[in-house]
């Protein structure tokens, strides 16, 4: 089945700073990258999402880049604030219209 | 327009005790999941429901009976608890137009406690 990597396990950034996070994934047939961010005790929420027919995709201070051909996609923080320390999952599709997740990365900004 | 409910919102269990989770939508969506959530170790599906009347095994189904009663519904049972089932269970649904994945909309979990 679908394997997803998610690196690093923790971030600790300055406030203002940028973050990226990265996953790997094994099935060259995924063709949908969701990112999701979990506070905590909350219930896991869409950010940004970016599907195989695309390289970049940015909403204001989010950007997630795909690169199919290596099979890893990022996700990019810019001009961090305090409001966006959680944890950010990435996900894939397995083809079978479910997604498996990344085990997550716990970011910490620092005012 | 309340998304996807989940109840209970608490369950302490003891050990061999059954208990079923229910989740309903309001989105008119077709597909429904269920996922559990450890520490450290993200989200992993259990069972999903690609539409009204299937339902398929996810990652981690052993333990766990799903039923998708209806459009609106996806009940999860755990027929007999154990202890290894101690976790968060999130439902999810999405809307899938024809075969292209759109996305998950979770619901606010179950924390389940087992004895």
């Amino acid at each position: 089945g679908e394997n997803v990597e998610q690196h690093p396990s923790t971030l600790s950034v300055q406030e203002g700073d940028s973050a990226v996070i990265k996953c790997t994934y094994s099935d060259s047939a995924s063709n949908y990258f969701p990112w999701y961010k979990q506070e905590l005790g909350k219930r896991p929420q869409l950010i940004i999402d970016i599907r195989s027919n695309v390289g970049e995709k940015k909403d204001q201070r989010i950007a997630v880049t795909l690169n199919k051909t290596a099979k890893h996609f990022s996700l990019h923080i810019t001009e961090t604030q305090p409001e966006d320390s959680a944890v950010y999952f990435c996900a894939s599709d397995t083809g079978r219209r479910a997604l498996t997740f990344g085990s997550g990365t716990r970011l910490q900004v620092q005012p | 327009n309340a998304g996807v409910t989940q109840t209970p919102k608490f369950q302490v269990l003891k050990t061999g005790q059954s208990m079923t989770l229910q989740c309903a939508q309001d989105m008119n969506h077709n597909s429904m999941y269920w996922y559990r959530q450890d520490p450290g170790m993200g989200l992993r599906l259990i069972y999903y429901s690609a539409s009204e009347g299937t339902t398929d095994k996810g990652e981690v189904p052993n333990g766990y009976n799903v039923s998708r009663l209806n459009k609106r519904e996806f009940s999860l049972r755990l027929e007999s608890a154990a202890p290894s089932q101690t976790s968060v269970y999130f439902c999810a649904s999405s809307a899938q137009d024809r075969g292209i994945n759109q996305p998950q909309h979770f619901g606010d979990g179950t924390r389940l406690s087992i004895l």
